[in-house]
């Protein structure tokens, strides 16, 4: 079975200060690993993804995610937060391929807030 | 290159109306996904098609939603009858299947009153 945990609702920076969204994923596959970022009344944006290639991933933007396959991490993070990325972010656990729907699941979103 | 469409962005009905939504996914992508956004149950997959066929509809809540994807280009989510808890955000995505991430519109707000 997949899971993907993101475990915070909310986190708050100030602007011009390091960014670190955690999700904590499970899968019985080898999975690919995405984030997005929703700002608002858009669709969703993909940042990055990760598919078994380099741990070290680097996305849009600024931000980078490292898989670490002990700790089941996929953790986002950025050096310095912009106030343009104050939006939504969703980890994103796949299986290998589309076989059933139940092996694309969603987080349940962390909301990033930047102060001035 | 232009992304995924959606029509209408927004839709203000009252219960009981049909609602029909729209997507036009990326040229060349084989997987589209019409998924439904709300606060209290967040981002939900209701159905999702390969090469035009229909995979998997479990998440499509009851028999008043149905969809089709009549070819590579189009597909529609239809709800009859609408009813006020169906408001919601919809989204539609498309993806070039495998273990390509998924292109997501910019949804159709419903509101049905």
């Amino acid at each position: 079975a997949q899971s993907v945990t993101q475990l915070d609702s909310h986190v708050s920076v100030s602007e011009g200060t390091p960014v670190l969204l955690r999700c904590n994923y499970s899968s019985s596959y080898s999975p690919s690993l995405f984030w997005y970022v929703q700002h608002p009344n858009k669709g969703l944006q993909l940042l990055l993804k990760y598919t078994s290639a380099a741990t070290l991933v680097k996305g849009i933007n600024g931000f980078e995610a490292e898989f670490k396959k002990s700790e089941t991490s996929f953790h986002l993070t950025k050096p310095s937060a912009h106030m343009s990325d104050a939006a939504e972010y969703f980890c994103v656990v796949s299986a290998e391929s589309y076989s059933s729907a139940s092996k694309i699941i969603f987080g349940s979103g962390t909301r990033l807030s930047i102060r001035p | 290159d232009a992304g995924v469409i959606q029509s209408p962005r927004h839709e203000v009905t009252e219960m009981g109306q049909e609602v029909t939504l729209r997507c036009k996914p990326i040229s060349g992508h084989d997987y589209l996904f019409w998924y439904r956004q709300t606060m209290m149950r967040g981002l939900e997959l209701l159905i999702y098609f390969n090469n035009n066929v229909p995979i998997d509809d479990s998440g499509m809540p009851e028999d008043r939603f149905s969809a089709k994807m009549p070819n590579a280009s189009f597909s529609t989510l239809k709800i009859q009858p609408s009813e006020p808890r169906d408001s919601a955000v919809y989204f539609c995505a498309s993806s070039n299947g495998g273990r390509e991430p998924q292109h997501f519109g910019d949804g159709t707000r419903l509101s049905i009153l």
